[in-house]
């Protein structure tokens, strides 16, 4: 069982359009992070939240933590090609601090 | 600061051979994680470092695998006899401590044939 369960797995959309990603769990996190990682490449971090209800924003990208801390969804507005790319979050328990991974959201960009 | 650097890029190894990994940190950052990624799959934790301390284990990490991180800089992790289900992207990752915000390398693709 994951303790980070992302959706959806895979997301093949249209330049333009717009997009959900979501990330649950049912534990409560201190914090999560979300990360985007290219084919071949490491992962590379887009935003962390802290605060429940928390949102923060990233150009097209948006971020919003649960009131709970148990889920974040990252929604991304006029999707383009290079946002393709595989979207992980990740959420560290107590004061461990050690990010735990989701499986990610596989997401290709047609142009 | 270059970020995290890892090396070498790729592997190709025979099964049965030893290899090891080197990963230098960024340079202020006294955390340091070692993960494995698999195709379809996040990466998975194996061990961390605070300093030259190894903190935690993985079950995943078997007693094939080893990590070391003298001095508290760079770090390696090194896979003996290997097997084909050692075939992943090993990840490095480095972190100040009292965060979760962990700064990735590029990572080693290793192909054991």
């Amino acid at each position: 069982t994951q303790l980070l369960e992302q959706s959806p797995q895979f997301l093949s959309i249209q330049e333009g359009e717009n997009l959900t990603v979501y990330c649950n769990s049912s534990s409560v996190f201190s914090s999560l992070q979300w990360y985007r990682q290219e084919p071949g490449e490491g992962p590379v971090l887009l935003v962390t939240v802290v605060t429940g209800g928390e949102v923060k924003k990233l150009k097209r990208l948006t971020f919003q933590f649960g009131d709970a801390r148990k889920d974040s969804s990252l929604h991304i507005t006029a999707a383009q090609p290079g946002d393709t790319g595989l979207y992980l979050c990740a959420g560290s328990l107590g004061g461990s601090y050690i990010p735990t991974f989701g499986r990610g959201t596989s997401l290709i960009v047609h142009p | 600061d270059t970020g995290v650097s890892q090396d070498p890029r790729h592997k190709i190894t025979k099964r049965g051979q030893n290899v090891t990994f080197r990963c230098d940190p960024i340079s202020e950052h006294n955390r340091l994680y070692w993960y494995r990624q698999t195709l379809g799959q996040g990466p998975e934790f194996l061990t961390y470092f605070q300093n030259e301390a190894q903190l935690e284990k993985s079950r995943l990490l078997s007693d094939r695998f080893s990590a070391e991180r003298p001095k508290g800089s760079f770090s390696t992790l090194e896979i003996q006899r290997t097997e084909q289900g050692d075939s992943a992207m090993y990840l490095c990752a480095s972190s100040l401590s009292g965060t979760a915000e962990a700064f990735f390398g590029q990572g080693t693709r290793l192909t054991v044939v």
